[in-house]
């Protein structure tokens, strides 16, 4: 079956620090997702992007982050300058249309230090 | 915006009873909802979906209610088994789960007992 694939599954990073989540979508998948999961509580969606642009973001969704597509295949979270309540488990999710279900990636848990 | 209300937060069930997770939200104009099971260390897995203009959906074991007029939609697994043992988040979205993103509940942790 398809997967989402991110790496790395564990960043740790320090406070103030870039850093690059990367995913891989599901090859005819259109629509890449990122959502977070603070220890414990529930997932909280962060931008959705189509067509080489972001769709809808979220008010968590803030000057210090930026999603690209590089090369057609990647699908990449930059957070500028880490802050410690940026420690999270990051998800990425794609899905084939509009009206389908997403399927996420087993995540990247950042942690700020 | 949608504020998507889940309960109960844990459920504890004997192994063969049902487990029913219910949730509530606030805005009319969602309807998409899906329901997602996590284990351990993995992301959601997508389990069951239902749209607006169904009122009940049915998959094996799994099947979902949704209440447009009271705005609530309900889990429902039967005949529960050890694997069932998971985090089960509800959702709700107003364009089908596509560009819009989802707005989860806070998770129901359903312990199955053997």
């Amino acid at each position: 079956e398809p997967e989402v694939t991110q790496t790395p599954s564990h960043q740790v990073t320090q406070m103030g620090q870039e850093v690059i989540l990367r995913c891989v979508p599901i090859s005819n998948h259109l629509y890449f997702y990122w959502y977070r999961q603070i220890l414990g509580q529930k997932v909280e969606f962060l931008v959705s992007f189509y067509n080489n642009e972001i769709s809808e973001k979220s008010e968590i969704f803030d000057d210090q982050f930026s999603v690209e597509r590089p090369d057609g295949s990647n699908f990449t979270l930059k957070i500028r300058s880490t802050k410690l309540e940026d420690s999270a488990m990051y998800f990425c999710a794609s899905s084939e249309r509009v009206s389908y279900g997403y399927t996420f990636g087993s995540g990247t848990r950042l942690t700020v230090v | 915006g949608e504020n998507v209300e889940q309960h109960p937060s844990t459920l504890s069930v004997q192994e063969g009873d049902s487990a029913v997770i219910k949730c509530t939200y606030s805005d009319s104009a969602s309807n998409y909802f899906p329901w997602y099971k996590q284990e351990l260390g993995k992301g959601p897995q997508l389990i069951i979906d239902i749209r607006s203009n169904v009122g009940e959906k049915k998959d094996q074991r799994i099947a979902v209610t949704l209440n447009k007029t009271a705005k609530h939609f309900s889990l429902h697994i039967t005949e529960t088994q050890p694997e069932d043992s998971a985090v089960y988040f509800c959702a709700a979205s107003g364009e089908g789960g596509g560009a819009d993103g989802l707005t989860f509940g806070k998770g129901t942790h359903l312990i199955i007992q053997p």
